[in-house]
């Protein structure tokens, strides 16, 4: 079935950086942006940046430019985030999310899920 | 960066109907129509709906969304337990050139 397998919690210091990974399966990687959304304790979702996976572009929100970095391996299918120079306010869930086009309009249908990132000292 | 506006809570009797609203602008919801996602405590969210009603496979026909202007809204109909859950709206901004979310209704089924 088509679905995001996200790897497992992590716990960082602050300062320090966090490297997320999600390994698509049951459809063509190459074929969907891979977004990137989280959602820290209680909270809403908070949307990160985007990555098309056969070209490697991306697109990140203002909030987190300079901080992070979307990359892809298509050979295994997978997409990582990594977050910089992190502090306290970054402790959330962290998911991956395939963007899909249908009916000419655009939406996340399929949610990996979701990684625990918690950043304390 | 700007979201769009929806209301913090919203409590129905069983098997009546709700409705949630999504209010942003002519950049997102007004322009490009809003998605509609249900999450369960403790899970990742799920999609309900693409824009102008139209529901992936799988979805309850008793859920329908609508637009009007540059608010978009989802109904419940036959409220059940099961649907006691966060619901959040989401719209791609043209002027953001980013992707926006609602902050999140949370439906009670009493």
């Amino acid at each position: 079935q088509v679905q995001l397998v996200q790897s497992g919690a992590e716990v960082k210091e602050p300062g320090a950086s966090v490297k997320v990974s999600c390994k698509a399966s049951g459809y063509t990687f190459t074929s969907y942006d891979i977004n990137w959304v989280r959602q820290a304790t209680g909270q809403g979702l908070e949307w990160m940046g985007w990555m098309n996976p056969n070209s490697g572009n991306t697109g990140y929100a203002q909030k987190f430019q300079g901080r992070v970095t979307m990359t892809r391996d298509a050979s295994i299918s997978t997409a990582y985030m990594e977050l910089n120079s992190l502090r306290s306010e970054d402790t959330a869930v962290y998911y991956c999310a395939r963007l899909s086009l249908r009916w000419g309009s655009r939406a996340f249908d399929i949610w990996g899920q979701g990684t625990m990132v918690t950043v304390s000292s | 960066q700007a979201g769009l506006t929806q209301p913090p809570s919203v409590s129905k009797g069983l098997r009546q109907t709700a409705t949630l609203t999504c209010t942003g602008d002519s950049n997102n919801v007004g322009n490009q129509g809003a998605a509609w996602l249900q999450q369960h405590q403790g899970h990742p969210p799920k999609l309900l709906s693409y824009r102008d009603n139209n529901r992936p496979s799988g979805i309850s026909e008793r859920l329908s969304a609508s637009r009007s202007g540059n608010t978009a809204s989802l109904t419940i109909t036959g409220l059940q337990p099961e649907d006691e859950a966060d619901y959040y709206c989401s719209a791609w901004d043209s002027s953001l050139s980013a992707w926006v979310f609602g902050g999140g209704t949370k439906l009670t089924v009493l």
